[in-house]
């Protein structure tokens, strides 16, 4: 009865590297949503997706960023070319439903958060 | 216009008292749900108390409590008897399905006193 599960939980990366952050939903879940909290803020929105599709990435930064969820294996948070910048808690969370749905549901769970640090 | 405000960068409490969070939210949209999530200095997200616009109870978790007033359009979180373990950083968010989305305030430390 695994909740999100992401890894790794730490990630420091230099300036210019790629950083991979991989989120597994709960069981039964195909929904999932990225967000970013930098130091000292709230979770902002970065992309919705569901099995092979991308449903809203308004969120998420035209350049360096990628994120997908194929059909087999976890969600992939993609970053390229890191900068100082990109330093954050990036979180995943899912969902059985879209958002509709957990908007009557409140079934909605993040997992624990991956930190990464750009040197 | 702000989605969800938390007023309340700080607040303290003493161990065994309660407390309440406020948080205010704007939508346009009649359905939408409220959630509640604490974070400790640790970092993870952990789910507290769910209000849908709909529910006309207010909703309650043990000693979490959500004073849902609709036509304010706040939604407080009461903590009852605070214990020193729930001293962290609390958030309020607001999942708007117009903008399918989950909006999130800036957030309020609660920090309990023995």
């Amino acid at each position: 009865n695994a909740g999100v599960m992401q890894n790794p939980r730490h990630l420091v990366r230099r300036r210019g590297q790629e950083a991979r952050l991989r989120c597994s939903p709960m069981k039964g879940h195909s929904h999932v949503y990225w967000y970013r909290q930098l130091p000292e803020e709230g979770l902002k929105f970065m992309v919705y997706l569901q099995k092979e599709n991308i449903i809203d990435e308004s969120g998420m930064p035209k350049e360096r960023f990628s994120a997908e969820f194929p059909k087999e294996g976890p969600s992939i948070l993609r970053i390229q070319q890191v900068v100082r910048g990109d330093s954050a808690a990036y979180f995943c969370a899912s969902s059985p439903l879209g958002l509709a749905g957990a908007t009557n549901t409140g079934e909605l769970f993040f997992g624990e958060g991956s930190r990464l640090t750009v040197l | 216009a702000q989605k969800i405000t938390q007023t309340q960068p700080g607040m303290f409490v003493q161990e065994k008292e309660a407390v309440t969070l406020d948080c205010t939210y704007d939508t346009s949209d009649q359905s939408y749900g409220l959630f509640w999530y604490k974070q400790p200095s640790s970092g993870e997200m952990i789910f507290l108390i769910y209000q849908g616009s709909y529910d006309e109870q207010n909703a309650t978790e043990g000693r979490y409590s959500l004073n849902f007033q609709k036509a304010r359009k706040s939604a407080n979180l009461v903590i009852s008897a605070s214990q020193l373990g729930d001293s962290a950083m609390y958030f309020c968010a607001i999942l708007d399905t117009g903008a399918n989305n989950l909006f999130f305030g800036t957030g309020t430390r609660l920090t309990v006193i023995p």
